[in-house]
């Protein structure tokens, strides 16, 4: 069965600081999709990124970074020199295969989500 | 702004009223979702339309009910709700093809009353 799970529930850190959110998923899939949203406290859902299963090289973007590896199933989400407005709810998801017109109903397994509050 | 836009923002009901949520986006997607958004649970999936056609029900009560009239509009129509209703309703938008992230939009917070 489809999993994902964030084992970290809150996240409270000091601005400039690093921080690492995890995310470990569980799927019988070979092809499937990983991503990351963030929620700020204005409510929308906002993409971060899209990880396929077949390309584990990580990715940088700005101070966010990823670390997807595959031997231990887990997609990690760094924030480096994190600032406050960083401050949010990240939820790390996983798709399962297919297409939506082809039958095949593809959903997100979301996570539970991380809250991380950065102070000043 | 994601392009997915959802009205009301807020929404207070009584058990006996009847009230809808609109969504809309411009961002030229052919599929459209309806999730609920409860405090300490998954991010659940309620209806899934791809190109105007209702593809997923994921066992929701029938005092939710889904309505696309078009690819842009996407509308979930409420009556008889219960207080655990309550929660943050949102709508995405993606292309129909796999692994493209969705666009949701801000949400509709309810409160069943």
């Amino acid at each position: 069965a489809q999993k994902v799970t964030q084992a970290q529930t809150e996240i409270s850190v000091v601005e400039k600081e690093d921080v690492t959110l995890d995310c470990v998923y569980e799927t019988r899939d070979t092809t499937y999709y990983l991503f990351w949203y963030k929620q700020p406290p204005s409510g929308e859902l906002v993409f971060l990124i899209r990880r396929n299963s077949f390309d584990e090289q990580n990715e940088i973007s700005g101070r966010y970074s990823w670390n997807f590896q595959k031997s231990t199933s887990s997609f990690n989400f760094t924030i480096t020199a994190s600032q406050v407005v960083d401050s949010a709810v990240y939820f790390c998801a996983l798709s399962e295969g297919g297409r939506l017109n082809a039958g095949n109903n593809r959903k997100l397994i979301w996570g539970l989500g991380t809250s991380l509050a950065v102070n000043p | 702004e994601t392009g997915v836009t959802q009205t009301p923002r807020h929404l207070v009901m009584g058990m006996t009223n009847k009230k809808s949520l609109k969504c809309e986006q411009h961002l030229g997607h052919n599929a459209m979702y309806w999730y609920k958004q409860s405090a300490k649970k998954p991010l659940e999936l309620m209806f899934v339309y791809s190109l105007e056609e209702r593809v997923e029900n994921n066992s929701v009560p029938s005092r939710f009910s889904p309505e696309c009239p078009n690819s842009s509009h996407l509308f979930l129509h409420l009556h008889t709700l219960q207080p655990e209703d309550s929660a943050l309703y949102l709508c995405a938008s993606s292309q129909d093809s796999v692994g493209l992230g969705a666009f949701f939009g801000q949400g509709t917070r309810l409160t069943v009353v």
